[in-house]
């Protein structure tokens, strides 16, 4: 069976701190993908990232950055320097190749960035 | 460069009617896909469809849903005879052929709301 865990429910900081976003993810797959979706007030479904099960190379996109580990089954999110505009629901999300084109999401962490 | 199109935004309804929720993919994706996103959950997996084929109706409940994505037009969820836990926001995606590999392209989602 898929499964995805944001044991985050919620998450409030102060402007311009760091935040982590965690995501567990479990399936017996080898070959699998991981994602991350924003969801801002406003309600539609912002793409993030990739990442594939062989690439546990971590990723920075500006602000953005990605920890793969595979040891653990995580894919973690941070936000250096966090500002109002992050403020949004980020959903985590996996699919493998023998689950056909179905995703499995996570429940969502809402962040609150405090100006 | 439009991407998913999703109408209408907000449909409200009452107890017993019809809801008619629709999704123009983005243009050269040929793959759809439905999801559902009730209060305070994540989103969950309702179908998968190609033109005029249904290809993954696993998480369509059994009764009073149904979807289509015919030759010419729009997907079209149906909802007949709703009820108060029918409300939730219903999310379109779409992909090129091979391409949720790579992520959805998301809708801004239609927010059914039952009284």
């Amino acid at each position: 069976a898929q499964k995805v865990t944001q044991a985050q429910t919620e998450i409030s900081v102060v402007e311009k701190e760091d935040v982590t976003l965690d995501c567990v993810y479990e399936t017996r797959d080898t070959t699998y993908y991981l994602f991350w979706y924003k969801q801002p007030p406003s309600g539609e479904l912002v793409f993030l990232i990739r990442r594939n099960s062989f690439d546990e190379q971590n990723e920075i996109s500006g602000r953005y950055s990605w920890n793969f580990q595979k040891s653990t089954s995580s894919f973690n999110f941070t936000i250096t320097a966090s500002q109002v505009v992050d403020s949004a629901v980020y959903f985590c999300a996996l699919k493998t190749t023998n689950t056909g084109n179905q995703f499995y999401f996570g429940t969502g962490t809402s962040l609150t960035v405090i100006p | 460069n439009a991407g998913v199109m999703q109408n209408p935004r907000h449909l409200v309804r009452r107890r017993g009617q019809e809801a008619r929720l629709r999704c123009s993919p983005m243009k050269g994706h040929s793959h759809v896909y439905w999801y559902r996103q009730l209060p305070e959950e994540g989103l969950k997996f309702m179908v998968y469809l190609q033109k005029e084929n249904i290809i993954d109706e696993s998480g369509m409940p059994k009764e009073r849903f149904s979807a289509e994505f015919p030759k010419e037009g729009p997907s079209i969820l149906r909802i007949q005879q709703v009820v108060r836990g029918d409300s939730a926001a219903y999310f379109c995606a779409s992909s090129p052929v091979g391409g949720a590999d790579y992520g959805y392209t998301f809708g801004s989602g239609t927010r059914l709301t039952v009284v």
